[in-house]
């Protein structure tokens, strides 16, 4: 199985600062068509987990243009611009490129 | 709008069995593939399980601690996704969320349904 982590798993943010959450698999996650198969999620509290980031790199449905996804193969980052208030609750990590999906640990991100 | 709403959960002793069912609306379901997600209390994701689209085969796949006790399926006719759950064990407890799996991410999740095995 591809086992994802993260880091930081606690990250303390001021709103209006910039945030960075990374995550690592032991595999490659660079698919033949080109495409990283790893995803990004918030689950605020109380909340089903949300879809922000796919393939790497592609933001979801009405997702904030401050949420910004970049990496390749085995390295991942999740940037968000301008830490707004609302942004605060776990993050998760996902492979999506075999089964089973792994996630990572989850980054607890409050202000 | 997409909704997927899941139901069935419930308190069932060890060895027990359970089914659940993700009802969905607001899309193509029978296009769609479909993964169940569980969340332990206080822990966090742990994929549970998918099923493809007939046109795609309609296969399943699990991971390894539930593989042979669970089962996944799908009627398309009524836009249901099912999650067989047999031989629950302790460690089973869990919120049961239903998602639909497209490009590889769950870009729909629905409220998640408790299940809790204790005797």
């Amino acid at each position: 199985d591809i086992v994802v982590t993260q880091s930081p798993l606690s990250l303390p943010v001021t709103p209006g600062e910039p945030a960075s959450i990374s995550c690592r698999s032991s595999q490659s996650l660079l698919h033949g068509n080109g495409h990283n198969y790893l995803d990004w999620y918030l689950q605020k509290s109380g909340q089903s987990p949300q879809l922000l980031i796919y393939l790497g790199s592609t933001r979801a449905s009405g997702v904030p243009d401050r949420f910004n996804g970049s990496g390749s193969g085995t390295d991942f980052t999740l940037k968000i611009s301008r830490v707004e208030a609302e942004d605060v609750g776990v993050y998760y990590c996902m492979q999506a490129l075999q089964t089973p999906r792994t996630f990572g640990p989850g980054t607890k991100v409050d202000i | 709008e997409v909704q997927l709403v899941e139901s069935g959960g419930g308190l069932v002793k060890p060895g027990g069995s359970l089914r659940l069912s993700c009802s969905a609306s607001g899309f193509t379901f029978s296009n769609v593939w479909m993964s169940w997600v569980r969340q332990a209390p206080g822990k966090g994701l742990e994929w549970v399980g998918r099923i493809k689209s007939k046109t795609d085969g309609g296969t399943t796949d699990f991971v390894a601690p539930v593989r042979g006790r669970f089962a996944i399926s799908r009627d398309d006719a009524k836009s249901t996704l099912s999650l067989q759950l047999n031989s629950l064990k302790t460690e089973d407890t869990a919120v049961y969320y239903c998602a639909t799996d497209r490009w590889g991410a769950f870009d729909n999740w629905g409220q998640g349904t408790l299940v809790t095995v204790s005797s």
